[in-house]
């Protein structure tokens, strides 16, 4: 089973700044690895697929790079929405499909 | 837009069966693009992959359930269930359905229903 580990496990981040989140596999999953953000009461909601794509609708304020077995995704000025917890997800090496266990990004 | 909505009993007791069905609207049941999900979230913690179901019924299950686990769609309804039989207080859990988009080298989840909190208490 792959394990994805991300950190910071918080961060806090001021509106307007950058945010930088870090997935760690355990193996190389090459880029196949996905990004969601999830807000209480909210489903989850896909950003980021093949490692760097972003998804319909996503804001271009949204990055995320990496191969391999590190990956980042950046939010590149934050927004009042985007206050939230990030997972990562693997689907090279699978079944199990595997999530990080979550960035909370808060507000400074 | 596809929209999945996620139902089914929020209590049960221990040793019994969870189950619970996910009703997909704007979005055809039957294409060959999607696997129909399960994933769960137990109070703070991370998300947790259950499995999936295609529409054609054929199923793929987390290891680490799968003796526990079936999962079944019916196509006329456009819904899919799971059950999870002899649950215990870990299965308590924040329940989603999800839609997964598959492809030769993709495999990730487009659309999420809501969730449904599963408590299992006596």
């Amino acid at each position: 089973e792959v394990l994805l580990t991300q950190s910071p496990v918080t961060l806090s981040v001021s509106p307007g700044e950058r945010a930088t989140l870090s997935c760690r596999a355990s193996q190389s999953v090459s880029n196949s690895l996905a990004w969601y953000q999830h807000t209480p009461g909210q489903p989850p909601r896909l950003l980021i697929y093949g490692a760097s794509i972003r998804a319909t609708g996503v804001p271009a304020r949204f990055s995320g790079s990496g191969s391999g077995t590190e990956f980042t995704l950046t939010i590149s000025s934050l927004q009042s929405e985007d206050f939230a917890v990030y997972y990562c997800q693997q689907y090279e090496d699978w079944p199990p499909v595997t999530f990080g266990g979550g960035t909370k990004v808060e507000i400074k | 837009q596809v929209q999945l909505q996620e139902s089914g009993p929020g209590l049960v007791k221990p040793s019994q069966a969870l189950s619970l069905t996910c009703t997909v609207s704007g979005a055809l049941i039957r294409r060959d693009d999607y696997f129909w999900t399960w994933i769960r979230q137990p109070p703070g913690k991370g998300l947790e992959w259950m499995g999936y179901i295609y529409y054609s019924g054929s199923t793929n299950y987390n290891p680490s359930l799968e003796s526990r686990l079936s999962l079944s769609v019916d196509t006329s309804k456009s819904q899919f269930s799971l059950k999870l039989t002899s649950v215990t207080a870990a299965d308590t859990a924040v329940y989603f359905c999800a839609r997964g988009y598959r492809s030769n080298i993709e495999y990730y989840l487009d659309s999420w229903g809501q969730g449904t909190l599963v408590t299992v208490s006596s």
